[in-house]
């Protein structure tokens, strides 16, 4: 079954420092997805991606983040300065937009800010 | 409540029993999806329905969808010590749209 696989599954990083999160999505689907869950909190949506360009965000992707597909299967979640409180895990999805399988989560990434 | 909220919070069973957990959200749906969360690990869709349907099946899984009242709940039949994790329900408003998720019920099923 196609899967969504993310990279690294833990990172842990410097206060201030920038981190990339990699995803790679399911090949067909058109609909890319960061959410990320704080450590026993629900989980939050970030920001959607379709068409090459971000189509949706949360008060959460504020300037600190970046998303890029920087080509035709990579797609990346940057943090361009780590804050402790950005400490969750943070999760990709992709979907095709229609159907009835929902959204494809990976396993996501543990990211520590220490 | 905002939007997607689960009650209750935490269920225990015994295996064999049925679980039934509720989910309320406030705006208009496009579709609402259910997903289970093994502790520590990804999100796995179980089961989606849509604004226009009433009741869905998918093996051990039932959902219905109430759209007059906001609500939704899921039930699991039968169930397994390995159906133990937490179960969220999530909205989007537009079809591959942003997912809403609920804070989630924390099954247990004791064998």
């Amino acid at each position: 079954e196609p899967e969504v696989t993310q990279t690294p599954s833990h990172q842990v990083t410097q206060m201030g420092q920038e981190v990339i999160l990699r995803c790679v999505p399911i090949s067909n689907h058109l609909y890319f997805y960061w959410y990320r869950q704080i450590l026993g909190q629900k989980v939050e949506f970030l920001v959607s991606f379709y068409n090459n360009e971000i189509s949706e965000k949360s008060e959460i992707f504020d300037d600190q983040f970046s998303v890029e597909r920087p080509d035709g299967s990579n797609f990346t979640l940057k943090i361009r300065s780590t804050k402790l409180e950005d400490s969750a895990m943070y999760f990709c999805a992709s979907s095709e937009g229609q159907g009835d399988d929902g959204y494809t989560f990976g396993s996501g990434t543990r990211l520590t800010v220490v | 409540s905002q939007q997607g909220e689960e009650d209750p919070q935490a269920l225990s069973i015994q295996e064999g029993e049925n679980a039934t957990m509720n989910c309320s959200y406030k705006t208009s749906i496009n579709n609402l999806q259910w997903y289970r969360q093994n502790s520590g690990r990804g999100l796995v869709h179980l089961i989606l329905i849509r604004s226009n349907e009433r009741e869905k099946h998918s093996g051990r899984l039932r959902v219905t969808l109430d759209t007059s009242k906001k609500s939704s709940s899921l039930l699991i039949t039968a169930s397994r010590a390995a159906d133990t994790a937490s179960y969220f329900c999530a909205t989007a408003r537009i079809q591959g749209g942003k997912l809403i998720f609920g804070q989630g019920t924390e099954l247990s099923v004791k064998p």
